[in-house]
């Protein structure tokens, strides 16, 4: 099993341009994370998918749009990436656990900068 | 915002020695769970509390969970340099979305 896998691992935008990037997960996991990472700080939220067909937001959103296109594949979109979306940016996907004892799996992470 | 606050945010030790680390919190939860970060990778899951428990082991990690202090401590004893990473307190509510701290840097010396 190859657990979550991202793509691409490293990325160079200039503002303005758009792209999208790719996770795909092959544990059968129902929900999926996308999380972005800055120096010193821990992980925030961009948008999550609880299940197949549903997506939310998270704690920082602005900027990206998700697509959940199928149990396996949860992919994440900037429109017009500007400098401020320069980050490292982790998938990870988890069971849907009824009282949220879940814990996540992560990807190796795109590794993203915006010039 | 941040719901964990790791402290200290950077610790150094030699191998052999003890390593604690701890993370308070700000809202009410269901569980917390701790992360380990190699540079350069992704989180890889360590252990998980759930509210109603105390401590926890597994291996040479011990963690504590104080809900009246909203505080969590994770102990590593007689660390390794593969030790060597940043650790990520989570905290969990009745959905499946965790809130992760800001970390704590450890740097186990050979």
């Amino acid at each position: 099993n190859a657990g979550v896998t991202q793509t691409p691992k490293f990325q160079v935008l200039k503002t303005g341009q758009s792209m999208t990037l790719q996770c795909a997960q092959d544990m059968n996991h129902n929900s999926m994370y996308w999380y972005r990472q800055d120096p010193g700080m821990g992980l925030r939220l961009i948008y999550y998918s609880a299940s197949e067909g549903t997506t939310d937001k998270g704690e920082v959103p602005n900027g990206y749009n998700v697509s959940r296109l199928n149990k396996r594949e949860f992919s994440l979109r900037l429109e017009s990436a500007a400098p401020s979306q320069t980050s490292v940016y982790f998938c990870a996907s988890s069971e849907r656990v009824i009282g949220g004892y879940n814990e996540q799996f992560f990807g190796p992470g795109t590794r993203l900068t915006v010039l | 915002s941040q719901q964990g606050e790791e402290d200290p945010q950077a610790l150094s030790i030699q191998e052999g020695e003890n390593a604690t680390m701890n993370c308070s919190y700000k809202t009410s939860i269901n569980n917390l769970q701790w992360y380990r970060q190699n540079s350069g990778r992704g989180l890889v899951h360590l252990i998980l509390i759930r509210s109603n428990e105390r401590e926890k082991h597994s291996g040479r990690l011990r963690v504590t969970l104080d809900t009246s202090k909203k505080s969590s401590s994770l102990l590593i004893t007689a660390s390794r340099a593969a030790d060597t990473a940043s650790y990520f307190c989570a905290t969990g509510g009745a959905t499946n979305k965790l809130i992760f701290g800001t970390g704590t840097l450890l740097a186990v010396q050979p």
